[in-house]
């Protein structure tokens, strides 16, 4: 099946500081990268919609002045977390989709603010 | 408009017992629906997907799924659970905008010795 990486699986940071995450398709072309937030024990938050080569689409109470998505080729997409607080410490996951209609994910990076 | 219902955030089988984990979804499109599996600090997983054709879906690990237009449910079940089965699954549905998935709220599944 497909496969999707991301980088780093977990990764701990100071307060103010920024975090950008990969998110990398590795034997297919994504059209379409998403990305995730998940809190603990709960489903998954949709957070945005990138498309490559274009800007990417936020879901509603989503700023996209703080989590910023490049989706500069069909299989690279990232997500940076700037200026990270406390309250930004999640697991964040992305998935990718070609041309069919399934959507990939990939493991998932575990974010820690301190 | 898309959502899914999964009843039963938590379902507890014992091993070799039949599982069964629900999955309601209102549409209002024709249906692509799909169930992962997620284990601990991991990613999502596809196990199944129903698009269109046969109605009941097989996929990896012994679950299957059966598409009900009429009950409007993707209920997952798999005859004998195994201890390796222990997670969280979800169903999901695509949305209107092909590209958008409505997950429901998860079911922890437990697997009792």
């Amino acid at each position: 099946g497909a496969v999707v990486s991301q980088h780093p699986s977990r990764v701990i940071c100071k307060s103010g500081t920024s975090v950008k995450i990969e998110c990398r398709s590795l034997d297919f072309q994504a059209t379409t990268m998403f990305w995730y937030r998940q809190f603990p024990k709960q489903s998954l938050m949709l957070m945005a919609t990138s498309n490559e080569g274009s800007k990417a689409t936020y879901e509603q109470g989503v700023e996209k002045d703080k989590f910023l998505i490049n989706h500069a080729s069909l299989t690279l997409s990232t997500l940076t977390v700037t200026s990270a607080h406390p309250e930004d410490s999640s697991f964040y996951i992305c998935s990718a989709a070609g041309s069919g209609e399934t959507q990939y994910f990939g493991p998932g990076t575990r974010l820690l603010v301190l | 408009a898309q959502s899914v219902t999964q009843l039963g955030s938590h379902v507890s089988v014992s091993e070799g017992a039949l599982v069964l984990l629900r999955c309601n979804y209102s549409s209002s499109v024709p249906p692509y629906l799909f169930w992962y599996v997620q284990y601990p600090n991991q990613g999502l997983q596809l196990l199944l997907k129903y698009t269109t054709g046969a109605t009941l879906v097989k996929g990896i690990n012994g679950f299957e799924a059966e598409f009900k237009k009429s009950e409007t449910s993707f209920h997952l079940t798999k005859p004998s659970a195994h201890m390796s089965d222990a997670a969280e699954y979800f169903c999901a549905v695509r949305g209107y905008n092909f590209n958008k998935f409505y997950f429901g709220s998860g079911t922890k599944l437990n697997v009792k010795p």
